[in-house]
Formats: C-alpha cells, sequence, structure tokens
C-alpha cells in the first residue's frame, strides 16, 4: 500500500491566489513526521515545512502552511499568494520513527504551475 | 546554511563503465542517503546509511553498491553501468530522528549509453 499519496498530478492557479496540494498518508506509528518539499526544474530538492504527529498548531512558513488533520491522516500545503516562481514539483514525504535509519518516503508529486 | 554538495552534475557514461557519485555534507550529519528518481515513479531510496562504515539497503539496492568511509562522504558506486540505471541521482543527509530535515544536493543527472 503507498505510505504518501498525492492525487493531484498537476493544478493550475492564478498568481497571487491561494492553492492547496493534497497529501494524505499511511501509518501505524503515533510518532512520525511530515515534510514539504519543492523541486523546481533545476532539480534540487528545497525543504519549505514540517509538521510533527504531536505538533498541535498547524505549521507555518511565510507564504507556507501546513493543514494538519491527524485522524484524516492528511497534511495538506497551502501556498498563499501565488508567485510565478511557484511553479515547479511538490513532493510530501513523511519519516516514521519505527522505520530504520528514519528515512524519508515519498509521495508521487505534484507539478504546479502557476499562471500569471 | 547546510550543503549537500554532489561532485558531478550531469554525467554521460557507456554501459559496462564503473559509475562513482560523490556526496560530501558539511553539517555533520549522522543520515546520508541516496535516491533515485524517475518520471511516474517518484524519488526511491537506494542506500542509506547512519555512521562510518555502516550502510543499510533501501528499496532498489540491486545494481549498486556504496562507500562511507568518513562521516561526511556518501558515495554511490555502479559497478557495470547498465541504460536501465540512466536517472536522476540525490544524495541527501540528516540529523538521526524523525523531526530533523533531510537535507538534498542539487542532483547527479547520469545518462547510461
Amino acid at each position: 500500500a503507498q505510505k504518501i499519496t498525492q492525487t493531484q498530478p498537476g493544478m493550475f492557479v492564478q498568481e497571487k491566489e491561494a492553492v492547496t496540494l493534497d497529501c494524505t498518508y499511511d501509518t501505524s506509528d503515533q510518532s512520525y513526521g511530515l515534510f514539504w518539499y519543492k523541486q523546481p526544474s533545476s532539480g534540487e530538492m528545497i525543504f519549505l515545512i514540517y509538521q510533527g504527529s504531536y505538533d498541535e498548531q498547524n505549521a507555518t512558513e511565510g507564504r507556507y502552511s501546513l493543514n494538519f488533520q491527524k485522524a484524516r491522516k492528511s497534511a495538506n500545503l497551502v501556498i498563499s499568494a501565488s508567485q510565478l516562481g511557484d511553479s515547479a514539483m511538490y513532493f510530501c514525504a513523511m519519516r516514521e520513527f519505527n522505520n530504520a535509519g528514519n528515512m524519508l518516503t515519498f509521495g508521487g508529486g505534484t507539478r504546479l504551475m502557476v499562471k500569471p | 546554511d547546510v550543503k549537500v554538495t554532489q561532485s558531478s552534475r550531469y554525467l554521460v557514461k557507456r554501459t559496462g563503465e564503473k559509475v562513482f557519485l560523490e556526496c560530501v555534507q558539511d553539517m555533520d550529519h549522522e543520515n546520508m542517503f541516496w535516491y533515485r528518481q524517475d518520471p511516474g515513479l517518484g524519488l526511491r531510496l537506494i542506500y542509506f546509511s547512519y555512521d562510518v562504515k555502516m550502510k543499510e539497503k533501501g528499496d532498489i539496492p540491486e545494481g549498486y553498491s556504496v562507500s562511507r568511509e568518513k562521516k561526511e562522504r556518501f558515495s554511490l558506486i555502479l559497478e557495470s553501468a547498465s541504460t536501465n540505471q540512466t536517472s536522476m541521482y540525490l544524495c541527501a543527509s540528516s540529523q538521526q530522528g524523525i523531526g530533523n530535515t533531510i537535507y538534498f544536493g542539487e542532483g547527479s543527472w547520469l545518462t547510461v549509453v
């Protein structure tokens, strides 16, 4: 079974509007971390935001916020006031406490395209 | 700032060649990782290391080996490159612990002809 599911292969958003990228996850661990990364066409993976499973507040980092709904096992990324430079692939990922090495498991990604 | 540096950005190698992909991090991280990224398949873990000389197989270790002789350096080795190893390779590092961010290098685009 997929551990991380991103159901939107591609999305368009108008510049200056907000957009939500969906992510659902599957784990039996109580302790885990959820991450979002941005990958522009250059290929580098850029860390955006982190949410711990025990964090009660939704994480925010500038224009990025994470809508964390633990009971539904979802961790959606919200980008406010989209900019042309936000056009990229976005990956949701999870680190689990019981995973050897605590490595990241990635979703399939969502390609976001910002229209001027 | 954390820096993960991959030695080669673009490589073209011939089938059967031995290929070394080098990765260096400057933050004294215990964990280092090699991922492979392919269209439609996402990122898949090849190998990871949680200490010097320690290594563990990831999801797709076949055809690859790794070396970690120093804490800051993690090398991916393709003993005999094949065309199905044409891909983008991403190195990453982090502190141990689920709350610690994994930082990535810029990636190495390998083409095997």
